[in-house]
């Protein structure tokens, strides 16, 4: 069975540009996560799906962040306009339910110069 | 300070036993975690225990928690070279929200 699957796994950009990461989580995964990973540090949650309603967004900031899980599956995740604070690791993950294990994708790794 | 705090590095010969230990501060928290995160790769979940419990053990991992002092340990037993990775303790308190919340990780380095 596949994984969390992340998609670019890495992207390199110039401040002000927009930037998108997809996340396909593992079938049948109802709750989806987007984590931010600064270097050095542990992830850090960003928004929480339940199927297709983003139940904990509280630390996305959604004046430059915004994301999407339409039909509760895949989700996008956005950035307009790129700062260079954004450079980190974006981790999406899926869990079968809010209290299950979750399952981390690979990541996509974020250069904002 | 951090919520959750660990020593960022420890370095072991192979064969040995690793211990990496982790402090934290909520006294609420119902779950305890620890993930190994390897180059390149996204988080995997090694063990958890509940917080009523003091020891845990899952092959050549031992995992044990000290609740009054609020501090969580992993032993790897017979530490071998694909053990290197970055360990992340984390915490979250159940009862609607398992979101964990991460330490900032400790890098163990096994040397032959």
């Amino acid at each position: 069975e596949a994984g969390v699957v992340q998609s670019p796994r890495y992207k390199i950009i110039e401040k002000k540009q927009p930037v998108a990461f997809w996340c396909n989580p593992i079938s049948g995964h109802n709750t989806l996560y987007w984590y931010r990973q600064n270097l050095g540090q542990g992830p850090e949650l960003l928004i929480r799906y339940e199927n297709e309603e983003a139940v904990d967004d509280s630390q996305l900031p959604k004046d430059r962040f915004s994301a999407e899980r339409l039909k509760g599956v895949d989700s996008t995740l956005k950035i307009q306009p790129a700062e260079l604070g954004d450079s980190a690791v974006y981790l999406c993950a899926s869990s079968l339910t809010s209290t299950n294990e979750q399952f981390f994708g690979p990541g996509t790794r974020l250069t904002v110069l | 300070g951090e919520d959750v705090e660990q020593s960022l590095f420890l370095s072991v010969r192979e064969g040995d036993s690793s211990v990496i230990n982790c402090t934290y501060t909520d006294s609420s928290s119902t779950y305890l975690y620890w993930y190994k995160q390897e180059p390149g790769a996204g988080l995997q979940l090694l063990t958890y225990i509940f917080s009523n419990m003091d020891m845990k053990q899952d092959q050549r991992l031992t995992v044990l928690l000290n609740k009054k002092d609020k501090h969580l340990s992993l032993r790897i037993a017979d530490t071998q070279t694909g053990d290197s990775a970055i360990y992340f303790c984390a915490e979250s308190q159940g009862g609607g929200s398992y979101i964990p919340t991460f330490g900032r990780g400790t890098s163990l380095i096994v040397h032959p």
